[in-house]
């Protein structure tokens, strides 16, 4: 059991440019979300999916789009890279009837 | 709208007992949960709190108090490796907990 797996640990992006943030989870859970995590501060939600082809906007969703095909997989794709987006980013997933989220270890992403 | 608070830094010494309060303003409270983060890692979850009342898990015993929309983390006998953020997390109706709040930082200094 791989658990929440993120790729890439760490990425540079400049201004403008696009990129995928992946995550995958072999738990067979149904629940899944993206979080980012700014200096200091808590986690704040991005976008979330309840099952795959469901996905819904969380706290922070702007600038950020994702899709849920399978269940194992719900990428996040920033659309014109900003400084602002700098964070590290956090995949998470639970099972419906669950409390517990596991988290991926994260993707740490610089926009200059 | 919702809001969550938390004090921002604790620091006991080793074997010492340190209480971490949480208190929230939520829609469709279901439950309380608490996890932790060492610097540079993840979150990890410590706890969960559906009913009025302690839960004890180990060294870890989480509290709840919906009718003060309070809840606590106690942590006993405390350890270095204890030095971490802690993030209590309200849930929804479907007992998810998709809000954190900003986090502790605890040190613990020997």
């Amino acid at each position: 059991n791989a658990g929440v797996t993120q790729t890439p640990k760490f990425q540079v992006l400049k201004t403008g440019q696009s990129m995928t943030l992946q995550c995958a989870q072999d738990m067979n859970h149904e629940y899944m979300s993206w979080y980012r995590q700014d200096p200091g501060m808590g986690l704040r939600l991005i976008h979330y999916s309840v099952g795959a082809g469901i996905t819904d906007q969380g706290e922070v969703p702007n600038g950020y789009n994702v899709s849920r095909s399978t269940t194992e997989d719900f990428p996040l794709r920033l659309l014109s890279a900003a400084p602002s987006q700098t964070s590290v980013y956090f995949c998470a997933s639970s099972y419906s009837s669950g409390n517990e989220q596991y988290f991926g270890p994260g993707t740490r992403l610089t926009v200059t | 709208g919702q809001s969550l608070e938390q004090p921002s830094e604790v620091t006991a010494v080793e074997g010492a007992i340190v209480q971490i309060n949480c208190t929230y303003q939520t829609s469709g409270f279901y439950g309380l949960s608490w996890y932790q983060q060492h610097d540079g890692g993840a979150p990890t979850f410590l706890s969960y709190n559906a009913l009025d009342g302690l839960e004890e898990t180990g060294r870890f015993s989480s509290f709840l108090s919906r009718s003060d929309s309070y809840g606590y983390l106690l942590l006993q006998e405390l350890q270095m490796k204890d030095s971490a953020s802690y993030f209590c997390a309200p849930g929804d109706n479907y007992g998810q907990n998709f809000v954190f709040g900003p986090g502790t930082r605890l040190s613990v200094l020997p």
